[in-house]
């Protein structure tokens, strides 16, 4: 079964600041790969997806991701960070059964704190 | 906007107190969703209707239950709510393809229990 890992729990960085965060994925073949987002007590919005192609995928609110295959990764990047953007982020994978994709699993998420 | 509507927002039931959360959607999906969201961790996946095929995830409680009387509305029933089933529910709505689906969630319903 597909997996995702983010490593860091926590990230802090300076409102202005570049912004990095890890998703690290397990699968054998090429996986299909999201970031997610989540405002304090909102849902889920979609930031951006990687299905095939272009392995820089650009998303919404100035986010981007890049896969890489040689490293199992597909983190989460914007040059500039706005305060709006504390919130926290979760990396997912589909989950499959017999019949097709069934839903996402999600990775345990990057709660990301903007200072000013 | 099509979306994904989710009511109440906020639930406070009593301890054992049964509890029905909504879900409706305008983007005729046929696939819904319910996930569980505790604090400060990852949304878990409690069952998913494919159209009306339900499917329901092995380790998810037989006190909870779901119900798609149509394409646009979904339940999911708490039958007896312990103070760990406290808790963000959150439903999604998805297409549903051989190699991904896309979920798109409403903004939750945080129950409270006493």
């Amino acid at each position: 079964a597909q997996s995702v890992t983010q490593p860091d729990i926590h990230i802090t960085v300076s409102e202005g600041a570049s912004l990095e965060l890890r998703c690290n994925y397990s699968y054998g073949a090429t996986p299909y790969l999201f970031w997610y987002v989540q405002s304090p007590g909102q849902g889920l919005q979609l930031l951006l997806k990687y299905f095939s192609g272009d392995t820089l995928v650009q998303g919404i609110k100035g986010f981007e991701a890049e896969f890489k295959r040689s490293q199992s990764s597909f983190n989460l990047r914007k040059p500039s960070v706005h305060w709006s953007d504390a919130a926290e982020y979760f990396c997912a994978v589909p989950t499959y059964s017999g019949g097709g994709a069934d839903g996402l699993t999600f990775g345990k998420g990057t709660h990301l704190i903007i200072q000013p | 906007d099509a979306m994904v509507i989710q009511n109440p927002r906020y639930q406070v039931t009593q301890f054992g107190k049964p509890v029905t959360l909504s879900c409706s959607q305008t983007l005729n999906h046929n696939v819904m969703y319910w996930y569980q969201q505790k604090s400060s961790q990852a949304p878990k996946l409690l069952f998913h209707y494919y159209d009306k095929d339900f499917n329901n995830e092995a380790d998810t409680p037989d006190n909870f239950q779901s119900r798609r009387p149509n394409t646009s509305f979904c339940f999911l029933d708490i039958r007896s709510p312990g103070l760990g089933d406290a808790a963000m529910y959150l439903c999604a709505t998805s297409t549903r393809n051989s190699g991904a689906n896309v979920l798109t969630f409403g903004a939750g319903s945080r129950l409270t229990v006493l």
